[in-house]
């Protein structure tokens, strides 16, 4: 149990385009879902969390109109890429968060290239 | 915010030896957890450890939440135990340390 998937696994794109990345819960329903980033050689950092319903919050320094979170239903969340650069280029990871407690499960990851 | 902090960074081991990862963190907490990173980069669930112990196989860890640090112990480790071992932290969201790289040598 507590599956969680990504979709795509990775992606090239060229400057200027626009990516989005699927992140679903597969056997629970996840009220909060958490979108993170992470560069060769890095740790994760939290970009933005994500709630069914509502607003996504962003952590300081995240640009919100680059990096569209939309929370649609219990089990999807998406993060759209707007117009990327090749500094955008990372490797992107969601977790999703059950109902029950504070656990989280991650998904495996979307490879981001921007040419 | 939560700071955390994980040592060693780097860890080289022969195959069969034992060792023990720490992480410590500045402030209490409902949520942590021990991860291990593929060479993929998919993140593996190890432990959710809040408080206490727990053993799966070759690995556990203990959480001593009141002195705010955790141990991850690896035992008779095999070289797919390579790979960077990550604990995360927090309530509602989750603050990584840097990770710590395992080596383990044929």
């Amino acid at each position: 149990g507590a599956v969680v998937s990504q979709h795509p696994s990775w992606v090239i794109c060229k400057s200027g385009t626009s990516v989005k990345i699927e992140c679903r819960s597969l056997d629970f329903q996840a009220t909060t879902m958490f979108w993170y980033r992470q560069f060769p050689k890095q740790s994760l950092m939290l970009m933005a969390t994500s709630n069914e319903g509502s607003k996504a919050t962003y952590e300081q320094g995240v640009e919100k109109d680059k990096f569209l979170i939309n929370h649609a239903s219990l089990t999807l969340s998406t993060l759209t890429v707007t117009s990327a650069h090749p500094e955008d280029s990372s490797f992107y990871i969601c977790s999703a968060r059950n109902l029950q407690g504070y656990e989280q499960f991650f998904g495996p990851g979307t490879r981001l290239t921007v040419l | 915010g939560i700071q955390v902090e994980q040592s060693p960074p780097d860890l080289i081991l022969q195959e069969g030896a034992n060792s023990t990862l720490r992480c410590n963190f500045s402030d209490s907490v409902n949520n942590l957890q021990w991860f291990h990173q593929n060479p993929w980069g998919q993140l593996i669930n190890l432990f959710y450890i809040p408080s206490g112990t727990k053993q799966n196989g070759r690995l556990s860890a203990t959480t001593v939440a009141t002195e705010r640090y955790s141990l991850l112990y690896i035992s008779s480790s095999q070289t797919t135990d390579s790979g960077v071992y990550f604990c995360a932290v927090g309530d509602g969201k989750l603050t990584f340390g840097k990770g710590i790289t395992l080596s383990v040598r044929p």
